[in-house]
Protein backbone atom coordinates (compact mmCIF):
# COMPACT_ATOMS: atom_id res chain seq x y z
CA UNK A 1 0.00 0.00 0.00
CA UNK A 2 1.68 3.48 -1.33
CA UNK A 3 -0.96 5.30 0.89
CA UNK A 4 -2.35 7.50 -1.53
CA UNK A 5 -5.92 6.74 -2.07
CA UNK A 6 -7.79 7.32 -5.15
CA UNK A 7 -11.96 7.08 -5.68
CA UNK A 8 -13.45 5.81 -7.10
CA UNK A 9 -12.52 2.79 -7.88
CA UNK A 10 -14.46 1.98 -11.17
CA UNK A 11 -16.44 4.40 -13.21
CA UNK A 12 -18.57 3.48 -16.30
CA UNK A 13 -20.47 6.35 -17.84
CA UNK A 14 -21.97 7.03 -21.63
CA UNK A 15 -20.52 9.96 -24.26
CA UNK A 16 -20.31 13.48 -23.73
CA UNK A 17 -21.25 13.00 -20.02
CA UNK A 18 -19.05 14.46 -17.36
CA UNK A 19 -17.21 12.47 -14.14
CA UNK A 20 -14.57 13.86 -11.31
CA UNK A 21 -11.75 11.56 -10.06
CA UNK A 22 -10.43 12.53 -6.61
CA UNK A 23 -7.18 11.40 -5.03
CA UNK A 24 -5.77 11.84 -1.51
CA UNK A 25 -1.86 11.94 -1.34
CA UNK A 26 0.19 10.80 1.15
CA UNK A 27 1.12 12.14 4.39
CA UNK A 28 3.04 15.19 4.04
CA UNK A 29 3.37 15.03 0.22
CA UNK A 30 2.61 18.02 -1.33
CA UNK A 31 2.90 17.41 -5.03
CA UNK A 32 0.34 15.55 -6.88
CA UNK A 33 0.24 13.71 -10.70
CA UNK A 34 -2.18 12.59 -12.84
CA UNK A 35 -1.40 10.21 -15.42
CA UNK A 36 -3.44 8.63 -17.92
CA UNK A 37 -2.67 5.05 -18.92
CA UNK A 38 -3.82 3.38 -21.74
CA UNK A 39 -3.33 -0.23 -24.06
CA UNK A 40 -1.51 1.56 -26.53
CA UNK A 41 0.60 5.12 -24.82
CA UNK A 42 1.63 3.76 -21.64
CA UNK A 43 1.34 6.05 -18.35
CA UNK A 44 1.07 9.82 -19.78
CA UNK A 45 1.34 12.81 -17.83
CA UNK A 46 -1.32 14.82 -17.86
CA UNK A 47 -0.87 17.24 -14.73
CA UNK A 48 1.26 18.50 -11.77
CA UNK A 49 0.07 20.27 -8.74
CA UNK A 50 1.96 21.35 -5.70
CA UNK A 51 0.29 23.02 -2.74
CA UNK A 52 -2.56 23.48 -4.27
CA UNK A 53 -1.23 25.68 -7.40
CA UNK A 54 -0.92 24.47 -10.93
CA UNK A 55 3.13 23.60 -11.44
CA UNK A 56 3.16 21.64 -15.16
CA UNK A 57 1.00 20.55 -17.97
CA UNK A 58 1.55 17.35 -19.91
CA UNK A 59 -0.43 16.02 -22.47
CA UNK A 60 -4.16 17.09 -20.88
CA UNK A 61 -7.15 17.73 -23.27
CA UNK A 62 -9.01 20.88 -22.79
CA UNK A 63 -11.66 19.00 -21.92
CA UNK A 64 -10.01 17.66 -18.52
CA UNK A 65 -8.98 20.09 -15.80
CA UNK A 66 -8.09 19.46 -12.35
CA UNK A 67 -7.70 21.57 -8.86
CA UNK A 68 -5.80 20.59 -5.76
CA UNK A 69 -7.76 21.81 -2.50
CA UNK A 70 -6.35 22.98 0.99
CA UNK A 71 -6.23 19.64 2.46
CA UNK A 72 -4.68 18.68 -0.83
CA UNK A 73 -6.47 16.08 -1.90
CA UNK A 74 -6.68 16.79 -5.64
CA UNK A 75 -9.77 16.49 -8.52
CA UNK A 76 -9.56 15.23 -12.40
CA UNK A 77 -12.45 16.56 -14.13
CA UNK A 78 -13.04 15.19 -17.39
CA UNK A 79 -15.97 16.34 -19.75
CA UNK A 80 -17.41 15.91 -22.63
CA UNK A 81 -16.32 12.35 -22.71
CA UNK A 82 -15.15 10.58 -25.55
CA UNK A 83 -15.13 6.23 -26.34
CA UNK A 84 -11.48 7.43 -26.64
CA UNK A 85 -10.99 8.59 -23.15
CA UNK A 86 -11.50 5.00 -21.62
CA UNK A 87 -8.24 4.24 -19.84
CA UNK A 88 -6.76 3.98 -16.31
CA UNK A 89 -6.15 6.87 -14.28
CA UNK A 90 -3.55 7.05 -11.89
CA UNK A 91 -2.70 9.57 -9.30
CA UNK A 92 0.76 9.61 -7.65
CA UNK A 93 2.37 12.27 -5.09
CA UNK A 94 5.36 13.00 -3.70
CA UNK A 95 7.06 15.54 -0.95
CA UNK A 96 8.66 18.07 -3.26
CA UNK A 97 8.47 20.20 -6.24
CA UNK A 98 10.65 19.34 -9.38
CA UNK A 99 14.17 20.70 -8.88
CA UNK A 100 14.34 17.77 -6.57
CA UNK A 101 14.84 13.99 -7.37
CA UNK A 102 11.78 12.67 -5.91
CA UNK A 103 10.01 9.29 -5.98
CA UNK A 104 6.53 9.45 -6.96
CA UNK A 105 4.31 7.06 -5.16
CA UNK A 106 1.09 5.74 -7.34
CA UNK A 107 -2.21 5.15 -6.47
CA UNK A 108 -4.66 1.94 -7.16
CA UNK A 109 -6.26 3.80 -10.29
CA UNK A 110 -9.43 4.47 -11.32
CA UNK A 111 -11.17 2.39 -14.26
CA UNK A 112 -12.49 4.68 -16.83
CA UNK A 113 -15.07 2.99 -18.89
CA UNK A 114 -17.04 5.27 -21.74
CA UNK A 115 -19.75 3.29 -23.25
CA UNK B 1 12.89 14.71 -26.71
CA UNK B 2 13.17 12.98 -23.63
CA UNK B 3 12.17 9.32 -23.99
CA UNK B 4 12.20 5.62 -23.04
CA UNK B 5 12.59 2.69 -24.85
CA UNK B 6 12.30 -0.67 -22.89
CA UNK B 7 13.21 -3.95 -23.90
CA UNK B 8 11.95 -6.96 -24.50
CA UNK B 9 8.45 -5.89 -24.63
CA UNK B 10 7.73 -9.49 -23.49
CA UNK B 11 9.68 -11.95 -21.60
CA UNK B 12 8.96 -15.31 -20.63
CA UNK B 13 10.91 -17.13 -18.44
CA UNK B 14 11.08 -20.44 -16.38
CA UNK B 15 11.47 -20.54 -12.61
CA UNK B 16 14.97 -20.12 -11.74
CA UNK B 17 16.20 -18.51 -14.96
CA UNK B 18 17.88 -15.67 -14.69
CA UNK B 19 17.48 -12.84 -17.24
CA UNK B 20 17.79 -8.61 -17.61
CA UNK B 21 15.35 -5.99 -18.88
CA UNK B 22 16.57 -3.23 -20.53
CA UNK B 23 15.74 0.69 -20.11
CA UNK B 24 17.55 2.95 -22.08
CA UNK B 25 17.02 6.84 -22.59
CA UNK B 26 17.76 10.43 -23.90
CA UNK B 27 17.18 13.07 -21.44
CA UNK B 28 19.01 16.63 -20.91
CA UNK B 29 19.86 16.33 -17.78
CA UNK B 30 18.92 13.05 -15.94
CA UNK B 31 17.93 13.67 -12.60
CA UNK B 32 16.99 10.03 -11.60
CA UNK B 33 16.08 6.78 -13.38
CA UNK B 34 12.91 4.86 -11.67
CA UNK B 35 12.02 0.96 -11.55
CA UNK B 36 8.58 0.13 -10.69
CA UNK B 37 6.82 -2.90 -11.22
CA UNK B 38 2.78 -3.07 -12.32
CA UNK B 39 0.81 -6.08 -11.97
CA UNK B 40 -2.78 -6.29 -13.86
CA UNK B 41 -4.86 -3.38 -13.22
CA UNK B 42 -2.91 -2.16 -10.60
CA UNK B 43 -0.71 0.81 -9.74
CA UNK B 44 3.07 0.91 -10.53
CA UNK B 45 4.60 -0.20 -7.24
CA UNK B 46 8.04 2.30 -6.24
CA UNK B 47 11.00 -0.27 -6.59
CA UNK B 48 14.46 1.78 -7.19
CA UNK B 49 15.59 4.82 -7.96
CA UNK B 50 18.97 5.40 -9.37
CA UNK B 51 20.96 8.98 -9.63
CA UNK B 52 24.35 8.25 -11.46
CA UNK B 53 26.41 6.08 -13.97
CA UNK B 54 28.09 3.25 -11.79
CA UNK B 55 25.40 3.01 -8.97
CA UNK B 56 23.31 -0.14 -8.65
CA UNK B 57 20.47 -1.18 -6.06
CA UNK B 58 19.11 -4.19 -5.14
CA UNK B 59 16.35 -5.66 -3.54
CA UNK B 60 15.79 -9.60 -3.07
CA UNK B 61 16.28 -10.99 -6.52
CA UNK B 62 16.14 -7.95 -8.29
CA UNK B 63 19.25 -5.98 -9.13
CA UNK B 64 18.95 -2.27 -10.92
CA UNK B 65 22.56 -0.44 -12.54
CA UNK B 66 22.80 2.47 -14.48
CA UNK B 67 25.00 3.51 -17.07
CA UNK B 68 25.10 7.30 -19.34
CA UNK B 69 22.86 5.30 -21.91
CA UNK B 70 21.13 2.69 -20.14
CA UNK B 71 19.76 0.72 -17.30
CA UNK B 72 19.23 -2.47 -16.48
CA UNK B 73 17.12 -4.63 -14.01
CA UNK B 74 18.61 -8.08 -13.90
CA UNK B 75 16.45 -11.23 -12.34
CA UNK B 76 18.24 -13.47 -10.32
CA UNK B 77 16.13 -17.25 -10.37
CA UNK B 78 12.94 -15.23 -10.31
CA UNK B 79 9.75 -17.58 -9.63
CA UNK B 80 6.49 -17.18 -11.14
CA UNK B 81 5.47 -14.37 -7.90
CA UNK B 82 7.97 -11.88 -9.98
CA UNK B 83 5.31 -12.13 -13.27
CA UNK B 84 4.44 -8.22 -13.47
CA UNK B 85 5.24 -5.84 -16.41
CA UNK B 86 8.56 -3.60 -14.80
CA UNK B 87 8.25 0.13 -15.96
CA UNK B 88 11.29 2.23 -16.37
CA UNK B 89 10.87 6.10 -15.93
CA UNK B 90 13.09 8.87 -16.16
CA UNK B 91 13.03 12.52 -14.70
CA UNK B 92 15.18 14.99 -16.32
CA UNK B 93 15.99 18.44 -16.81
CA UNK B 94 13.36 21.57 -15.16
CA UNK B 95 10.52 18.62 -15.38
CA UNK B 96 8.77 17.22 -12.53
CA UNK B 97 7.18 14.55 -14.23
CA UNK B 98 7.96 11.26 -15.10
CA UNK B 99 8.83 10.11 -18.47
CA UNK B 100 8.04 6.42 -18.99
CA UNK B 101 8.74 3.47 -20.99
CA UNK B 102 6.05 1.51 -22.36
CA UNK B 103 7.11 -1.59 -20.31
CA UNK B 104 8.40 -5.25 -20.25
CA UNK B 105 6.11 -7.82 -19.52
CA UNK B 106 7.38 -10.94 -17.66
CA UNK B 107 6.12 -14.12 -17.07
CA UNK B 108 7.62 -16.33 -14.85
CA UNK B 109 6.28 -20.15 -15.64
CA UNK B 110 6.50 -22.84 -12.80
Amino acid sequence: DSGVTQTPKHLITATGQRVTLRCSPRSGDLSVYWYQQSLDQGLQFLIQYYNGEERAKGNILERFSAQQFPDLHSELNLSSLELGDSALYFCASSVEVSGATDTQYFGPGTRLTVL
Amino acid sequence: EDQVTQSPEALRLQEGESSSLNCSYTVSGLRGLFWYRQDPGKGPEFLFTLYSAGEEKEKERLKATLTKKESFLHITAPKPEDSATYLCAVLGGSQGNLIFGKGTKLSVKP
